[in-house]
């Protein structure tokens, strides 16, 4: 079975601190995504990486990098944390190509930022 | 069915009955779509999925129909049960590309 597990599942953070999300995944996939997910609002991707150093910004990437030294650790960086960036966030892995098409989630960090 | 705002739509459905989501893409280029669910404190999770050349394909008591004329997607689920209780997400990919867009999701509830 595919495991995606992410770093914390719960963190609460000061506005303008550094924060790091971790995601890991066991399966060797190319791809990676970072969403954030708020109420009405559905999934938005921030980041995508296609392979190791490699990124893609999404639909919202603004307020926040990514790192993917290794394939199997795609890491968001918040580099100052805002209260507006209080929302949960969820990694996701696959391989290109492969069908179905489907994207393996972690279980989501939700994020607070006061 | 799903809108963009701040309100999560809501479908509530006796336990046993058949219950239908909808989902309006917005991308007439996408050919493929996905259904996924997610239960409270959990990720989401692939239900079914559907290429743009097909109209409609079965699962275990799950179906999904594309209207491709209306830019349309339904989810059925036969005979529903407290499990069934969840967030569903449509998501579209655009043709060649490996991102999906998602919809902003429905929340059914089964009523006992």
């Amino acid at each position: 079975d595919v495991k995606v597990t992410q770093s914390s599942r719960y963190l609460v953070k000061r506005t303008g601190e550094k924060v790091f999300l971790e995601c890991v995944q066991d399966m060797d996939h190319e791809n990676m995504f970072w969403y954030r997910q708020d109420p009405g609002l559905g999934l938005r991707l921030i980041y995508f990486s296609y392979d190791v150093k490699m990124k893609e910004k999404g639909d919202i990437p603004e307020g926040y990098s990514v790192s993917r030294e290794k394939k199997e650790r795609f890491s968001l960086i918040l580099e100052s944390a805002s209260t507006n960036q209080t929302s949960m966030y969820l990694c996701a892995s696959r391989s290109p190509g492969q069908e179905p098409y489907e994207q393996y989630f972690g279980p989501g960090t939700r994020l607070t930022v006061t | 069915g799903e809108s963009v705002g701040l309100h999560l739509p809501t479908l509530s459905v006796q336990e046993g009955d058949n219950s239908i989501i909808n989902c309006a893409y917005s991308n007439s280029a996408s050919d493929y779509f996905i259904w996924y669910k997610q239960e409270s404190g959990k990720g989401p999770q692939f239900i079914i999925d559907i290429r743009s050349n097909m109209d409609k394909r079965q699962g275990q008591r799950v179906t999904v129909l594309l209207n491709k004329t209306v830019k349309h997607l339904s989810l059925q689920i036969a005979a529903t049960q407290p499990g069934d209780s969840a967030v569903y997400f449509c998501a579209e990919r655009f043709f060649g590309n490996e991102k999906l867009t998602f919809g902003t999701g429905t929340r059914l509830t089964i009523i006992p």
